[in-house]
């Protein structure tokens, strides 16, 4: 099972939107509404942001939101803070019933 | 509230063999899918194993006849044994409750020599 292709970095200023894509087959991404994202801080577990492709946890910001169009599902930050500096991964549910990480992406605020 | 706490992580030879597990509270093991994910040092993450709530069992292809998940229902706990380490199996260990909500904290294993 292959990871799910994102972008190494995306960058942008305090308070633009970012947009981050993570891109798989039919097989996985375009063949089930079970991604998920996460955020991980340096030397720490991730944390859940966004499940079954759009749904936020409770307590999560609402600056995070979640689509899935085909195969390539998005996770979209708006009004970036500074505190949203981290790296991202997304994941998948597979036809093989297991689960695909995708390849991660540093976000930086500049 | 829900916690997972891990412990079993530490150095073993090319060749050798360490059980990780995962001490949850404030949910019931067997109820949930459970699973096991890592990431090599600085690295990203990779799926291992799942468990599902029924027992049945899934491994990634490169864990696959050397990594065994199972659970014990009366200390739940969620455990992964791992045989025949690799190097390439040098990575922070993770375990997540089904739904991915819930972590460990993580454990590092180390292969080498």
């Amino acid at each position: 099972q292959s990871a799910l292709t994102q972008p190494a970095s995306v960058s942008g200023s305090p308070g633009q939107s970012i947009t981050i894509s993570c891109t798989g087959t039919s097989s996985d991404v375009g063949g089930y509404n079970y991604v998920s994202w996460y955020q991980q801080l340096p030397d720490r577990a991730p944390k859940l942001m966004i499940y079954d492709v759009s749904n936020r946890p409770s307590g999560v910001s609402n600056r995070f939101s979640g689509s899935k169009s085909g195969n390539t599902a998005s996770l979209t930050i708006s009004g970036l803070q500074v505190e949203d500096e981290a790296d991202y991964y997304c994941s998948s549910y597979t036809s093989s019933s297991t689960y695909v990480f995708g390849t991660g992406t540093k976000v930086t605020v500049l | 509230e829900v916690q997972l706490v891990q412990s079993g992580g530490g150095l073993v030879q090319p060749g050798g063999s360490l059980r990780l597990s995962c001490a949850a509270s404030g949910f019931t093991v067997s109820s949930n899918y459970m699973s096991w994910v890592r990431q090599p040092p600085g690295k990203g993450l990779e799926w291992v194993s799942l468990i599902y709530s029924g027992g049945t069992t899934y491994y990634a292809d490169s864990v696959k006849g050397r990594f065994t998940i199972s659970r014990d229902n009366s200390k739940n706990t969620l455990y992964l044994q791992m045989n025949s380490l690799r190097a390439e199996d040098t990575a922070v260990y993770y375990c997540a409750r089904g739904g991915w909500l819930n972590w460990g904290q993580g454990t590092l294993v180390t292969v080498s020599s």
